[in-house]
């Protein structure tokens, strides 16, 4: 069964830092990635997906990044913002198994002013 | 498009009574996933649908627990009876053949 680890859980950076979040996967037979992020009390926003095929997806200040045979993403945030803070999550959808997704346990972002 | 429309978005209700909620895919998305999230457990997959069948309930906590899809813009999760360890958030999600996944914002159950 897929695994997907997400390190650190929690993460606090002053505002205008760079900053990366990892994202591991056991099983590199992956269909696709797909970041999200989750506000308090809020549903989980899509924010970028990588197809097996691709090695990065980038939209505005985030970048995704996938490599398969390490079973690893990085999502880079860049120049952060207390608008930011939220937890992030990954999933992944493993070749088999049709449509599940399997997910993170997240990692709490907070940007401080 | 107004993205994935879940209600209600709180219920509060007694051990014993029925609860149902309900979602709304976006419009041309053929798959629809139940999944349920809680602070112990994190998210978990309940149910999903592909083209209005059900595929996979292998997450379907017990027999308490039924989901369908009549249409393809309409699906219920049912809890019958419900019980306090129920008490968690419910998300419905769809997706296209991108296999993006959209979510919903959630019910919020309350089982007393």
């Amino acid at each position: 069964k897929q695994e997907v680890t997400q390190i650190p859980a929690a993460l606090s950076v002053p505002e205008g830092e760079n900053l990366v979040l990892n994202c591991s996967f056991t099983d590199s037979a992956i269909y696709n990635l797909q970041w999200f992020r989750q506000d308090p009390g809020k549903g989980l926003t899509s924010l970028l997906l990588i197809q097996s095929s691709q090695r990065e997806q980038t939209s505005g200040r985030l970048n995704a990044s996938l490599d398969k045979s390490s079973g690893r993403s990085t999502l880079y945030i860049a120049a952060s913002q207390p608008g930011d803070s939220a937890t992030y999550l990954c999933a992944v959808r493993s070749e088999t198994g049709a449509n599940n997704l399997f997910f993170g346990t997240g990692t709490r972002l907070t940007v401080i002013p | 498009d107004a993205g994935v429309i879940q209600s209600p978005r709180h219920e509060v209700t007694e051990m014993g009574q029925e609860v149902t909620l309900r979602c709304k895919p976006i419009s041309g998305h053929n798959s629809l996933f139940w999944y349920r999230q809680t602070m112990m457990r994190g998210l978990e997959l309940l149910i999903y649908f592909n083209n209005n069948v059900p595929i996979d309930d292998s997450g379907m906590p017990e027999d308490r627990f039924s989901a369908k899809m009549p249409n393809a813009s309409f699906s219920t999760l049912k809890i019958q009876p419900s019980e306090p360890r129920d008490s968690a958030v419910y998300f419905c999600a769809s997706s296209s053949y991108t296999g993006e996944l959209f979510f919903g914002e959630g019910s919020r159950l309350t089982v007393l």
